[in-house]
This record gives structure tokens, C-alpha cells and sequence, in this order.
């Protein structure tokens, strides 16, 4: 069965530094999804993309985070400058309909920051 | 504020046994309920997702309900496996159902012991 793949699987960074989480979409899905979930706590969404631009996006998703899809394939979340509250599980999402279509999650990768 | 309150926050039961896991919701307007299960460290699965004219949906040993009158679903597992420990999170669409409307639960944390 087709799954969402996400890389890495845990990246550790300074405070600061730029991050990049790269998500592989199941081939034939069209809208893609990033979230968050902090530890122990429940999962938050971020953003939406579909063709090639953010359908929408939460007030967690502020100038340092980015999305894009530059290869047609990858689909990947940039945080500009990291900080300590940026520590979280990320996860993809993917779907072929929509939103209320369901959609299927990655992973995750686990980000630290130091 | 919509908001989506389960209980129990966690639960332990004996292989073969049944439970149900609750979750009720102020989201409005409601568009759809979905229940996932995420295993420790991985994303989330799609189990359900129930309209506001579904009374109920089955996958498999899994069976959700939903009273969209009091706003309460349920999520029933008969003869649990050791495989179904992880948690159950009750996710409420608002609206449109548009992605940056879905509401998570904390879920509930199951475990399932010999």
C-alpha cells in the first residue's frame, strides 16, 4: 500500500539554525498537509498546499516557516530560524480530494532544538 | 472556541476484552468526525469519519458513533489484540471541513495487556 514517507526521521539543531523536513507524497495526491504535535500535547495543524501554492494556514505558521514543492515530488517545511518551542513532531499529510477527503500521515520527523 | 474533550485520558485493558472511548465536541458548525489511532511515535491512521447524518461506522473491530444532537461520538473496540495500544484521538471538522477547521483531541491512550 502507497504511504507518505517523511526524511529525516529525528533532526537536532541549534537554536537558530535553519531546518528543512522533506515529505514524499503518495504519487496521486494532490493536497498536502503539514502539523505539529508537541510532546504530550495534541496534534495542531499548519498549513495546506495545493497547486503549488498554501490553500491555508494556521497563526502558528509565521514568517519563519515555509512550504514548497520544487521538484514535484518532494514537499517540504522550512523553519528559518529555529527556537526552542519549535521542538515538536512535524507530520505530513497527504490527500487526493480535499480536506474532508481522508488523509493519510507520514511518520513524522522528530525535530529537537538545542 | 471549538474544542474536543475525550475520555478517558488513558485506559488499560485485558486482550479479548471490549471498551469504548469517548469524546465529546463544541465545534461548530459541524462538519465531520474522524477518529485516528496513532501508534508511540508514529503518525496518525485514519480509523472513521462519520457526516452529520451518520449514526454509526464500522472498520473492522472498530465501530464509531456519533449523536451530532448532544455532540458526542464513541469508539467501541471489541476483542481487543495487543496490537490496538496506542492512542485514539478524535478529530472535529468545523465548517467547510477546510483543513486549517480541524480540531484535535488529546486523545486517549490505551493499552491492551495479556
Amino acid at each position: 500500500e502507497p504511504e507518505v514517507t517523511q526524511t529525516p526521521s529525528h533532526q537536532v539543531t541549534q537554536m537558530g539554525q535553519e531546518v528543512i523536513l522533506r515529505c514524499v507524497p503518495i504519487s496521486n495526491h494532490l493536497y498536502f498537509y503539514w502539523y505539529r504535535q508537541i510532546l504530550g500535547q495534541k496534534v495542531e495543524f499548519l498549513v495546506s498546499f495545493y497547486n503549488n501554492e498554501i490553500s491555508e494556514k494556521s497563526e502558528i505558521f509565521d514568517d519563519q516557516f515555509s512550504v514548497e514543492r520544487p521538484d514535484g515530488s518532494n514537499f517540504t517545511l522550512k523553519i528559518r530560524s529555529t527556537k526552542l518551542e519549535d521542538s515538536a513532531m512535524y507530520f505530513c499529510a497527504t490527500n487526493w480530494g480535499g480536506s474532508t477527503d481522508t488523509q493519510y500521515f507520514g511518520p513524522g520527523t522528530r525535530l529537537t532544538v538545542l | 472556541k471549538n474544542q474536543v474533550e475525550q475520555s478517558p485520558q488513558s485506559l488499560i485493558i485485558l486482550e479479548g476484552k471490549n471498551c469504548t472511548l469517548q469524546c465529546n465536541y463544541t465545534v461548530s458548525p459541524f462538519s465531520n468526525l474522524r477518529w485516528y489511532k496513532q501508534d508511540t511515535g508514529r503518525g496518525p491512521v485514519s480509523l472513521t469519519i462519520m457526516t452529520f447524518s451518520e449514526n454509526t461506522k464500522s472498520n473492522g473491530r472498530y465501530t464509531a458513533t456519533l449523536d451530532a444532537d448532544t455532540k458526542q461520538s464513541s469508539l467501541h473496540i471489541t476483542a481487543s489484540q495487543l496490537s490496538d495500544s496506542a492512542s485514539y484521538i478524535c478529530v472535529v471538522s468545523a465548517g467547510t471541513g477546510t483543513a486549517s477547521k480541524l480540531t484535535f483531541g488529546t486523545g486517549t491512550r490505551l493499552q491492551v495487556t495479556l
